[in-house]
């Protein structure tokens, strides 16, 4: 089945730190990539999204590049700021064998503090 | 475009009780799923809908629970004789054609 492997939080950096949060997946088919941001309270928001290999999806600084050989989708920033503190959310969408559902598999999660 | 609205945010219940949950979609979105968050990890698909009809239900969803979208729009989601474990935020995300899916605030529900 698919799963989707996170980088263990939580990741604590200062203000305008590097940041990588590292993602791999496992799919049975040709999967979308994707990256959420939850904020405290609140539901998720897409933060940004790449459909096929070697794709680059960006957004707000944040960049992440579909890589099938290692079938990886590792999130960056060159410089975080403290408003960047949030949980963020790997996932995958793919078609599954048994149904028509474009279901989102995700990992669990990495908490980012950026302290100022 | 007002996003995915969810209601209520919060609900406290006593174990054994039915609850039930709604969801509206963004307008034009046809798509309409339902997942669930436990504390500390990702959410988890519970099932979806493509305009009125339910055409996939995870093997998370038990006998108890039940999700409608009547008019293929808004959608409910009840829980009947609720059970500490059921205790997590339940999502709801809407898409159009594609997979890019839009997600509410969610609904924490506690049992007690």
């Amino acid at each position: 089945g698919n799963s989707v492997t996170q980088m263990e939080g939580p990741v604590t950096l200062s203000e305008e730190a590097f940041l990588t949060i590292n993602c791999t997946y496992t799919a049975t088919g040709y999967p979308s990539l994707f990256w959420y941001v939850q904020y405290p309270g609140e539901g998720l928001q897409l933060l940004l999204k790449a459909t096929k290999a070697d794709d680059k999806g960006s957004n707000k600084g944040f960049e992440a590049t579909y890589r099938k050989e290692t079938t990886s989708f590792h999130l960056e920033k060159g410089s975080v700021q403290v408003s960047d503190s949030a949980v963020y959310f790997c996932a995958l969408s793919d078609v599954p064998l048994s149904g028509s559902a474009r279901q989102l598999t995700f990992g669990s999660g990495t908490q980012l503090t950026v302290l100022p | 475009d007002t996003g995915v609205s969810q209601d209520p945010r919060h609900k406290i219940t006593k174990r054994g009780q039915n609850v039930t949950f709604r969801c509206d979609p963004i307008s034009e979105h046809n798509r309409l799923y339902w997942y669930r968050q436990t504390l500390g990890q990702g959410p988890e698909f519970l099932t979806y809908f493509q305009n009125e009809a339910q055409l996939e239900k995870s093997r998370l969803l038990s006998d108890r629970f039940s999700a409608e979208r009547p008019k293929g729009s808004f959608s409910t989601l009840e829980i009947q004789r609720t059970e500490q474990g059921d205790s997590a935020m339940y999502l709801c995300a809407s898409s159009p054609i594609g997979d890019t899916q839009y997600f509410g605030p969610g609904t924490r529900l506690t049992v007690l």
